[in-house]
């Protein structure tokens, strides 16, 4: 089992650019999340999806876009990037469709840089 | 509280030294809190998820408690060991996560 698989680990655009983070479990959960990180901020919350053909807006949606493929692949969208936008990006998971007691499984990151 | 807070935010410490760190919330329509624990270059690892006022985990040398009414928790290390050097991170209902305590143990 790969558990929650991130591509690219890396990427460098300019402003403008479009790009998509991609997101993909083989665990079988239901609800999957994309968080951004900088620092001496924790993880913030950008987008979710509890259930396949759901999404919802997290603390900072705005620049974003999501879309839950299916059961396994959640993909976040940058349509113009901007230098604000320059963050490591998380992918996590959950088994159930709302946010309780369940434990986040968390991807390795993708850290993108936008000149 | 109206946002989830960690202290302190960084944290040096002796090798075999016993340390805590607290996770403070907002208390009113709790639900669930949980620990991460974040080493660099890593991606974030469960700890614990703590539901019930009093509750009490432990996991090896870390152990966490919870106080819901007054919105509060705590993470203890027994006997530090460098290997524990890592972000420690909670998160309340919403996956609203703190900022973090950055503990670094020196051998």
């Amino acid at each position: 089992n790969a558990g929650v698989t991130q591509t690219p680990k890396f990427q460098v655009l300019k402003t403008g650019q479009s790009m998509t983070l991609q997101c993909a479990q083989d665990m079988n959960h239901n609800s999957m999340y994309w968080y951004r990180q900088d620092p001496g901020m924790g993880l913030r919350l950008i987008y979710y999806s509890a259930s396949e053909g759901t999404t919802d807006k997290g603390e900072v949606p705005n620049g974003y876009n999501v879309s839950r493929l299916n059961k396994r692949e959640f993909s976040l969208r940058l349509e113009s990037a901007a230098p604000s936008q320059t963050s490591v990006y998380f992918c996590a998971t959950i088994r159930g469709t709302t946010i309780s007691t369940d434990t986040q499984y968390f991807g390795p990151g993708t850290r993108l840089t936008v000149l | 509280i109206l946002n989830v807070e960690q202290s302190p935010q960084s944290l040096h410490v002796q090798e075999g030294d016993s340390t805590n760190f607290t996770c403070s919330f907002p208390s009113s329509n709790f639900y669930a809190l949980h620990w991460y624990r974040w080493e660099t270059a890593k991606s974030p690892e469960a700890l614990f998820v703590m539901t019930l006022n009093g509750d009490e985990k432990k996991k090896g040398r870390i152990s966490a408690t919870l106080n819901t009414k007054e919105g509060y928790s705590y993470l203890y290390i027994k006997g530090s060991q460098p290997e524990d050097s890592a972000t420690y991170l909670c998160a309340e209902i919403d996956m609203r996560f703190g900022a973090g305590t950055r503990l670094t143990v020196k051998p």
